[in-house]
């Protein structure tokens, strides 16, 4: 069974400061990783997605994301926030992309 | 191209009542997948429909069942309706399932019990 660890519940972060939002997996077998954002009273957005390739990939709204197989991570990053990237952020597995699995989500917090 | 449509949006019911939600996928998806959003329990997976056969199925009790319709279309019951059953229910659709794909959401219902 795929789980996700979200290793942070809130992120508080000033304006054009850089954020890393953290997530790590436990799966036996290989996963599709993806990030997702939503903002309150929304649906989810995919912000990015890791299929194979690359280890970095990069999505909308200038984030990035790295996969790193030796930690079974996949840590979400932005160089510089904006208070329009308060939402919150959750991050995925899936063995076919139909069934996801979510971590709990992380509260990013833009302050002025 | 229109994206994934969740009606109603809000929804009020008494206990022992029972509901169905809609979820109209992007033309052309084939999968439609259900999830339970509540503060307590996060994102959860309940059932994912293709070709209007249900295909995965979550951990939940059998008063949550699903169907899908010819034209992809998907409807989700939920019967004899518990205060714990208050969330949101997200809908997303994916075509085709499997490699390469990914999942596009609707706004959701949101479901509130008294």
């Amino acid at each position: 069974a795929q789980s996700v660890t979200q290793l942070d519940s809130q992120v508080p972060v000033f304006e054009e400061a850089p954020v890393e939002l953290r997530c790590n997996y436990s799966s036996s077998v290989s996963v599709y990783l993806f990030w997702y954002v939503q903002y309150p009273n929304q649906g989810l957005q995919l912000l990015l997605k890791y299929l194979s390739g690359s280890t970095l990939v990069k999505g909308i709204n200038g984030f990035e994301a790295e996969f790193n197989k030796s930690q079974t991570s996949f840590h979400l990053r932005k160089p510089s926030v904006h208070i329009s990237d308060t939402a919150e952020y959750f991050c995925a597995v899936s063995l076919l992309g139909a069934k996801l699995v979510f971590g709990a989500g992380t509260i990013l917090r833009v302050k002025s | 191209k229109a994206g994934v449509t969740q009606t109603p949006r809000y929804l009020i019911k008494t206990r022992g009542q029972q509901v169905t939600l809609s979820c109209s996928p992007i033309s052309g998806h084939r999968s439609v997948s259900w999830y339970q959003q509540t503060p307590g329990q996060g994102l959860q997976f309940l059932f994912e429909y293709f070709s209007e056969t249900q295909r995965n199925k979550g951990n939940f009790p059998g008063r949550f069942s699903g169907r899908q319709f010819s034209n992809s279309r998907s409807e989700m019951n939920v019967s004899t309706l518990e205060l714990g059953d208050s969330a949101l229910y997200l809908c997303a659709s994916s075509f085709p399932p499997g490699e390469n794909t990914e999942a596009f959401f609707g706004q959701g219902t949101r479901l509130t019990v008294v």
